[in-house]
């Protein structure tokens, strides 16, 4: 199982992008890269997944280089509301499918 | 459903006593997971089941805790003789894993509190 590594915590302030990086150095060939949310007081909320270069939703885009060891997930002119904690999460489909979350990364947006 | 449910939402128990959380997974999905966070902490991995089996119960902090899964589909965790240290967000979450989509829906949670 791949483990992740990522900041404890980040700040931004309204309408900056924010880029939060995750490292992943075992990844292995049939893993997927996955992003959750968590608001305090709810379960944490899929964001994006990816397995390699960029993907782009309504939400976030994923970019992921060539030797798939990291990830970096880029939130666009961030407002009070994405104060969240995020959790990147290596996931292989087929078989057996643990998710294990780190400690993931807390960001706090400031007005 | 439309999405995971788990009952009770708030769970207040007396120190020694016994308590079952339930969880009701997204019909058809053959992933469910247990996952347990304290006040400020990240997600702890209690146990897995595919279907009805749990591959995986190396999360399970004692043997106070256990869970079984019926019918591929309502999942129940139990902890038996509680303890002030159970306190905590008792966390589930269902996946089909169909299609190359990883994507996990996580129930609101369970908030037990051992007094």
């Amino acid at each position: 199982l791949a483990k992740t590594t990522q900041p404890i915590s980040m700040d931004s302030y309204e309408g900056q992008e924010v880029n939060i990086t995750c490292s992943h150095n075992n990844i292995a060939t049939n893993d997927y890269i996955t992003w959750y949310q968590q608001f305090p007081s709810q379960g944490p909320r899929f964001i994006i997944q990816g397995y390699k270069t960029k993907v782009t939703n309504e939400v976030a885009s994923l970019f992921i280089p060539a030797d798939r060891k990291s990830s970096t997930l880029s939130l666009p002119r961030v407002s009070l509301s994405d104060t969240a904690v995020y959790y990147c999460l290596v996931v292989g489909l087929g078989g057996y499918n643990k998710l294990i979350f780190g400690a993931g990364t807390r960001l706090a947006v400031h007005p | 459903g439309a999405g995971v449910s788990q009952s009770p939402s708030n769970k207040v128990t007396e120190k020694g006593k016994d308590v079952e959380l339930r969880c009701d997974p997204i019909s058809g999905h053959t992933a469910l997971y247990w996952y347990r966070q304290s006040l400020g902490q990240g997600l702890e991995f209690l146990i897995y089941f595919q279907g009805n089996s749990a591959p995986d119960k190396s999360g399970l902090p004692s043997d106070r805790f256990s869970a079984e899964r019926t019918g591929g589909s309502v999942s129940t965790l139990t902890i038996q003789r509680t303890q002030q240290e159970d306190s905590a967000v008792y966390l589930c979450a269902s996946s089909s894993y169909a299609d190359g989509n990883t994507e996990a829906f996580f129930g609101q949670g369970t908030r037990l509190t051992v007094v």
